[in-house]
């Protein structure tokens, strides 16, 4: 069965650093994702990514974060000076068609600042 | 604006017993309803979906779930509980595609436990 796949699963980073996230989508989907979850919370909508663009952001998504997708098969999240409430669990997720099918996740990357 | 609210953050059943995991949704279009399972330290996995086809809906690992419109609930089911069913559970709900709500809005989950 086809994956996403995010690396690294686990990154520790000290505050002010700008840190990148990485995520291979499922080869044929055409909507990329980006959520967390903090430890113990829900999980929440970051950021959506179509036709090399963003087409929705959440509150959360605010000028520190960035995605791109620098070649036809990896899509980043990058947080350009991490604070300590960074702290999370980042999920990757891509879809062939929107939200019809559902998403397929990645297994996280859990980020902890100190 | 889409919401869902998940009726209890704990849930625990013993082995054998039913399983029933509440959800109630909120949604200004005709929504797409979906639950998720997460195990220990791993991400997300589909369970089952509701698309505005059948209304009982089966997915994986014996689970099941009724769309009921009147009622705003898409509750989760299972007849016979299982130790490794014990996880987190998430309801979600978009918006049709190509709406602006088309993005997959999460619960705040609840955590299964099964007693042996």
């Amino acid at each position: 069965e086809p994956e996403v796949t995010q690396t690294p699963s686990h990154q520790v980073t000290q505050m002010g650093q700008e840190v990148i996230l990485r995520c291979v989508p499922i080869s044929n989907h055409l909507y990329f994702y980006w959520y967390r979850q903090i430890l113990g919370q829900k999980v929440e909508f970051l950021v959506s990514f179509y036709n090399n663009e963003i087409s929705e952001k959440s509150e959360i998504f605010d000028d520190q974060f960035s995605v791109e997708r620098p070649d036809g098969s990896n899509f980043t999240l990058k947080i350009r000076s991490t604070k300590l409430e960074d702290s999370a669990m980042y999920f990757c997720a891509s879809s062939e068609v929107s939200t019809y099918y559902g998403y397929t996740f990645g297994s996280g990357t859990r980020l902890t600042v100190v | 604006a889409q919401s869902v609210t998940q009726l209890g953050s704990h849930v625990s059943v013993s082995e054998g017993a039913l399983v029933l995991l509440r959800c109630n949704y909120s949604s200004s279009v005709p929504p797409y309803l979906f639950w998720y399972v997460q195990y220990p330290n791993q991400g997300l996995q589909l369970l089952l979906k509701y698309t505005s086809a059948a209304t009982l809906v089966k997915g994986i690992n014996g689970f099941e779930a009724e769309f009921k419109k009147s009622e705003t609930s898409f509750h989760l089911t299972k007849p016979s509980a299982h130790m490794s069913d014990a996880a987190e559970y998430f309801c979600a709900v978009s918006g049709l595609w190509g709406s602006s709500a088309s993005k997959i809005i999460f619960g705040s989950g609840t955590r299964l436990s099964i007693r042996p």
